[in-house]
């Protein structure tokens, strides 16, 4: 699975939007990004996943670079709720017979200002 | 509610005492696994499952064992619990070999194993 790399943390306004990077350049062409978040010790939490297209679902947003090496998870309007560790993460689809580990990096810490 | 629950949440031990977390997931899901989180080392898979009697080690296995007997639960068991096994473990489970059918994976709330 490719590496990652994300910025340690970051801090938002309340009601702002919220751009969190990921870097992935060495991504293979059948890796997806996926993004996670685990609040304050609760179990991560799914938000979206992306192949090429830019993807938007309830909760956010996720742009990726033409060249796939570089995407950005968009919070549109972030809240208190959102303060959370975020974790950019690059596999293959499931479905294979094989083990389906994600591969947790240390994320960023985003802080939701009031 | 699609879910994933451990038991127990909290869990304080003594050495050598025998214990079990249970897992379980009502998603119908064939693919579960089991997380362990420890403070500047991230989330390390311990075991997972592909399915019914299907196990395998993941990247911690030593002092842990797993069984799947029923799709629906996945236990973790330390049969002889150690003070480097206190951890925050969390269990995952996802649709493993029928991923075309969502590609998220679900975790339940995790359980805080203390070992004195």
């Amino acid at each position: 699975d490719a590496k990652t790399t994300q910025p340690t943390s970051m801090d938002c306004a309340e009601g702002r939007a919220a751009n969190l990077p990921c870097n992935h350049s060495t991504i293979s062409g059948n890796e997806y990004v996926y993004w996670y978040r685990q609040i304050h010790s609760q179990g991560p939490q799914y938000i979206i996943h992306g192949l090429k297209n830019n993807e938007t679902n309830e909760m956010a947003s996720l742009i990726i670079t033409e060249d796939r090496k570089s995407s950005t998870l968009i919070l549109p309007h972030a809240t208190l709720r959102d303060t959370a560790v975020y974790y950019c993460i690059v596999r293959v689809a499931p479905g294979g017979t094989g083990n389906e580990k994600l591969t947790f990096g240390t994320g960023t810490r985003l802080t939701i200002i009031p | 509610e699609a879910q994933v629950t451990q038991n127990p949440r909290y869990l304080i031990t003594v050495t050598g005492k025998k214990l079990t977390v249970t897992c379980s997931q009502n998603m119908n899901h064939e693919y579960m696994s089991w997380y362990r989180q420890d403070p500047g080392l991230g989330l390390r898979q311990i075991y997972y499952s592909m399915n019914v009697e299907v196990t395998d080690k993941g990247d911690v296995p030593e002092g842990y064992k797993v069984s799947r007997k029923e799709k629906r639960n996945f236990p973790l068991i330390l049969e002889s619990p150690s003070p480097n096994q206190t951890s925050l473990y969390f269990c995952a489970s996802s649709w493993g070999k029928a991923g075309g059918r969502g590609y998220e994976q679900y975790f339940g709330p995790g359980t805080r194993l203390t070992v004195t």
